[in-house]
């Protein structure tokens, strides 16, 4: 257990709909960052947020949007949803938003579009 | 951006044989590179990791090798056990921003 919760573990919904994915990082861990995984690609790194602020942004459509809260955990908001956004979402935290921090995955909401 | 290429996909050895997994990295500013075992319905867990400061570093049956010349490392597993079936991942961290870049991944299977 990595000690990150991200729930719901499963979601199924139909295209054009909003979905909205909750990550609580571990105790102590300021960094949250999302990642997309789908069978034909690997990790898709989505965006990262530090305290509460925006530090990076991967390949996030504009469809989607995440933000962290003052209490930490962190919410990915994906809207208009179609059928190629089904995929495994990852959230991970590491303690800082620096070079070389160590990053731990929770285990994944997997998202069906149908 | 970082570019990490890894080979191969797919890998299978039979029980108490060592696995290689190798990836390359693009961008020479990235010094820091951990390794991810991923089992079925489970998210990326931590097995090693490397800083670009080091060549070689060692955790029981798994060691990770870094050439930063060659912008190359690899992942070394000896004896390996069927519980070491799963996918595995390499990442590249580049000096500024803490973004990981991921490998495509491995697909080991220990053959009992």
């Amino acid at each position: 257990d990595s000690g990150v919760t991200q729930t719901p573990k499963h979601l199924i919904t139909a295209t054009g709909q909003r979905v909205t994915l909750r990550c609580s990082p571990r105790s102590g861990d300021l960094s949250v960052y999302w990642y997309q995984q789908s069978l034909d690609q690997g990790l898709q790194f989505l965006i990262h947020y530090y305290n509460g602020e925006e530090r990076a942004k991967g390949n996030i459509l504009e469809r989607f949007s995440a933000q962290q809260f003052p209490d930490l955990h962190s919410e990915l908001n994906l809207s208009s949803l179609e059928l190629g956004d089904s995929a495994l979402y990852f959230c991970a935290s590491s303690v800082e938003g620096s070079v070389g921090n160590t990053i731990y995955f929770g285990e994944g909401s997997w998202l069906t579009v149908v | 951006g970082e570019n990490v290429e890894q080979h191969p996909s797919t890998l299978s050895v039979q029980e108490g044989d060592s696995a290689v997994i190798k990836c390359t990295y693009s961008d020479s500013a990235s010094n820091y590179f951990p390794w991810y075992k991923q089992e079925l319905g489970k998210g990326p867990q931590l097995i090693i990791d490397i800083r670009s400061n080091v060549g070689e570093k060692k955790d029981q049956r798994i060691a990770v090798t870094l050439n930063k010349t060659a912008k190359h490392f690899s992942l070394h597993i000896t004896e390996t056990q069927p519980e070491d079936s799963a996918v595995y991942f390499c990442a590249a961290s580049p000096q500024f921003g803490n973004q990981f870049y991921f490998g495509t991944g491995t697909s080991l299977t220990v053959i009992p």
